[in-house]
C-alpha cells in the first residue's frame, strides 16, 4: 500500500528565497507523480506531473524532480513570492487507487 | 482544457437532511470520476470511484448508504450525503483523469457544514 510523506509540514520563508519541498513514497512502482497547490478552502491546482520515465519537470519558477529508486520527489520554488503562499501536495498512484496524497507542506512567503 | 466544475462550493444543512454535490467535466467526457474527502490539516482520502453507467466502487470504511454516488452521464457525477450528521462536515472534492494524459484534474471542492 502506497504511503506518501511530505516534509516539512510547514515552512515560512522571506520573499525572494529559493526553497525545496520534499516528498517520499513507499511504493516505487509508480508511473507518475503529481504536485498540486491548494489555497485555503479551495480545490487543487495541478502544478507539475512527472512521468516515471522522466527525472524532472519545469514550469516557470517551479521544478520538480523524481527519483523512483529512492522513492523521493522534490519541488523546487525559485525566487519565492507572497503569492506562492499555499499548501503544496504531493500525490502518487498506488495499484488501483488513482492518487494517494501526502499531508502537504503549508508554505508562507513573507513580504 | 480538462476542467472539472463542482457545485456547490459551500453548503450548510441541518442534521438529518440530505445534500447533493455535483461534479461536471466541462470539456471532456469522464467515464470515471473520483470522490475525495479532506479533514482539516489532513490528507485527501479517496472515498469512492464513480463509474458511468454502473455502480460506484467504495473504499474500505466508507458507508455506501450514506454516500450515494450516481454517474448517470459521461459528464456528470453526483455525491449525495444522506441523513447528514455533524461528523460528515468536511471538504469534499471530485477528480477525473485528464484525457490523453496520466494526470488528474480536480474540482474546486465543496465545504459541507452540518449543524
Amino acid at each position: 500500500k502506497q504511503e506518501v510523506t511530505q516534509i516539512p509540514a510547514a515552512l515560512s520563508v522571506p520573499e525572494g528565497e529559493n526553497l525545496v519541498l520534499n516528498c517520499s513514497f513507499t511504493d516505487s512502482a509508480i508511473y507518475n507523480l503529481q504536485w498540486f497547490r491548494q489555497d485555503p478552502g479551495k480545490g487543487l491546482t495541478s502544478l507539475l506531473l512527472i512521468q516515471s520515465s522522466q527525472r524532472e519537470q519545469t514550469s516557470g519558477r517551479l521544478n520538480a524532480s523524481l527519483d523512483k529508486s529512492s522513492g523521493r520527489s522534490t519541488l523546487y520554488i525559485a525566487a519565492s513570492q507572497p503569492g506562492d503562499s499555499a499548501t503544496y501536495l504531493c500525490a502518487a498512484p498506488s495499484g488501483n487507487t488513482p492518487l494517494v496524497f501526502g499531508k502537504g507542506t503549508r508554505l508562507s512567503v513573507i513580504a | 482544457g480538462a476542467v472539472v466544475s463542482q457545485h456547490p462550493s459551500r453548503v450548510i444543512c441541518k442534521s438529518g437532511t440530505s445534500v447533493k454535490i455535483e461534479c461536471r467535466s466541462l470539456d471532456f467526457q469522464a467515464t470515471t470520476m473520483f470522490w475525495y474527502r479532506q479533514f482539516p490539516k489532513k490528507s485527501l482520502m479517496l472515498m469512492a470511484t464513480s463509474n458511468e453507467g454502473s455502480k460506484a466502487t467504495y473504499e474500505q470504511g466508507v458507508e455506501k448508504d450514506k454516500f450515494l454516488i450516481n454517474h448517470a452521464s459521461l459528464t456528470l457525477s453526483t455525491l449525495t450525503v444522506t441523513s447528514a450528521h455533524p461528523e460528515d462536515s468536511s471538504f469534499y472534492i471530485c477528480s477525473a483523469r485528464i484525457p490523453g494524459r496520466y494526470g488528474y484534474t480536480f474540482g474546486s471542492g465543496t465545504r459541507l457544514t452540518v449543524v
